[in-house]
């Protein structure tokens, strides 16, 4: 079984320049999850999908951070402007379709390390 | 707030000694509680989780972790380090109803000596 898929694997940009990152699940996995991993620290959630619609997105920056998943499967992230704080590990993690009085465990995908200079 | 607390930033072992890795949480229920390995450039993979049930769990690549309620903690243990395991040891605390949210400690590195 073919595991979360990202690219880039990495990316490094100038500050107020926008990128994008990319994300395909584990096939049939209803549930994606972003998450920022700053160095030195563990990864913190941005963002949650079930199918194509938000579940959970308090800690997202909304002003210059947003993410789709149109289809229900593939997802992307994008930072426009980007910051110098922004550079992280951004992690792409897929779990089964989740269930309210069950927990299913997250498959993360080897991420993409974005370094804003 | 709930929240995970590894107060070890940096651990060295020598091979074939044991390993503790500490984590310490704060949930105000019995949370769902993991721990995930990073190897350098890699994403997280899981090693083994505690839902419920008996307190001491087995996971992969020989490694056992006990819930302990009363301390609030969820120590990851192996008898004997292989070089192989030199990595970062992430525990988090899964929200239970949150469908799904993670929440992590800031992870221990652990370095093997020959």
């Amino acid at each position: 079984e073919a595991g979360v898929a990202q690219s880039p694997r990495y990316k490094i940009i100038e500050k107020r320049q926008s990128v994008a990152f990319w994300c395909n699940p584990i096939s049939g996995h209803a549930t994606l999850y972003w998450y920022q991993q700053i160095l030195g620290q563990g990864p913190k959630l941005l963002i949650q999908f079930q199918n194509n619609g938000v579940v959970d997105d308090s800690q997202l920056p909304k002003d210059r951070f947003s993410a789709e998943r149109l289809k229900g499967v593939d997802s992307t992230l994008k930072i426009q402007p980007a910051k110098l704080e922004d550079s992280a590990v951004y992690l792409c993690a897929s779990s089964p379709l989740g269930q309210l009085v069950s927990y299913n465990e997250q498959f993360f995908g080897p991420g993409t390390r974005l370094t804003v200079l | 707030a709930q929240s995970v607390t590894q107060p070890d930033i940096h651990i060295t072992v020598s091979e074939g000694a044991s390993l503790e890795l500490r984590c310490n949480y704060s949930y105000g229920a019995t949370p769902y509680l993991f721990w995930y390995v990073q190897s350098p450039g890699q994403g997280l993979q899981l090693l083994l989780k505690y839902f419920s049930g008996d307190t001491l769990v087995q996971g992969i690549k020989g490694f056992e972790a006990e819930f302990k309620r009363s301390q609030s903690s969820f120590n990851l243990r192996k008898p004997s380090v292989h070089w192989s395991d030199a990595a970062e040891y992430f525990c988090a605390v899964g929200v239970r109803g949150s469908q799904g949210n993670l929440i992590f400690g800031k992870g221990t590195k652990l370095s093997v000596k020959p």
